[in-house]
C-alpha cells in the first residue's frame, strides 16, 4: 500500500543505547522530514532532506543522526539515547520545495528511553 | 523567518455548535498555510491548505479556513461540530524560501460534548 511507513511503532530502549527509527515512502517525494512531538511543544523539526545525500539540521538536531542514501528511505538514529529523547517521532514527506500540497505523515514511532 | 501561534490549547464545543480554532502567523515572505488534524495514536492528516489562490479555502469533513492578510490570520471553522471532530488540530506555515520546511503551531485539542 502506498504511503509512508514508520517502524517500529513502539520502542523501549535503555539510556545510552543506539536506536534507529526507520522511514520509508513509496511516492519518490524529494523532501523528507523528521519531527518530534512533545506535550506543550507541538512538532519540532529534527532533520530534513531535500534529496538523496542532501540533509540538513532543523530546530533540535542534537543527539540525532540521519542519512539518505536512497530517495525512499530516511532513517533517524539516536546515537546514545537519553531520557529527554522520549517522544513521539514523525516522518513526513513533501512533493515540492514549498510544500504546496502539504506534508504526508507516517503513523509515528513512540519511543521511550528508560 | 516564520512562526505560528494557535490561540487556545484546548477548545470545547457542544455537538452541533460552531467550531472556531484560531491561528495567527508570521512570515517574511508570502505564506502557504495549512491545517492538519491528528486523531489519537495516528499521524497528522492534511485538512486544507492556502497557497495564494482563493482566500476562503474548503477542506475535508466540512472544515474551511479564511486567509486574512491584514490580520495575519488563518482561522479554522466548521458550522456544526460532530463527535467525530474531536482531535488535535495543527496550523502550519511554509514559504517558497524555506526549502520545503513547515513550521507548526503547538496544536489545539478540540473536545466535542454530546
Amino acid at each position: 500500500d502506498a504511503g509512508i511507513t514508520q517502524s517500529p511503532r513502539y520502542k523501549i530502549t535503555e539510556t545510552g543505547r543506539q536506536v534507529t527509527l526507520m522511514c520509508h515512502q513509496t511516492w519518490s517525494h524529494s523532501y523528507m522530514f523528521w519531527y518530534r512531538q512533545d506535550l506543550g511543544h507541538g512538532l519540532r523539526l529534527i532533520y530534513y532532506s531535500a534529496a538523496a545525500d542532501i540533509t540538513d539540521k532543523g530546530e533540535v538536531p542534537d543527539g540525532y543522526v540521519v542519512s539518505r542514501s536512497k530517495t525512499e528511505n530516511f532513517p533517524l538514529t539516536l546515537e546514545s539515547a537519553t531520557r529527554s529523547q522520549t517522544s513521539v517521532y514523525f516522518c513526513a514527506s513533501s512533493e515540492t520545495q514549498q510544500a504546496l500540497y502539504g506534508y504526508t505523515f507516517g503513523s509515528g514511532t513512540r519511543l521511550t528511553v528508560v | 523567518a516564520q512562526s505560528v501561534t494557535q490561540l487556545g490549547s484546548h477548545v470545547s464545543v457542544s455537538e452541533g455548535a460552531l467550531v472556531l480554532l484560531r491561528c495567527n502567523y508570521s512570515s517574511s515572505v508570502p505564506p502557504y498555510l495549512f491545517w492538519y488534524v491528528q486523531y489519537p495514536n495516528q499521524g497528522l492528516q492534511l485538512l486544507l491548505k492556502y497557497t495564494s489562490a482563493a482566500t476562503l479555502v474548503k477542506g475535508i469533513n466540512g472544515f474551511e479556513a479564511e486567509f486574512k492578510k491584514s490580520e495575519t490570520s488563518f482561522h479554522l471553522t466548521k458550522p456544526s461540530a460532530h463527535m467525530s471532530d474531536a482531535a488535535e488540530y495543527f496550523c502550519a506555515v511554509s514559504g517558497y524560501t524555506n526549502a520545503g520546511k513547515s513550521t507548526f503551531g503547538d496544536g489545539t485539542t478540540l473536545t466535542v460534548k454530546p
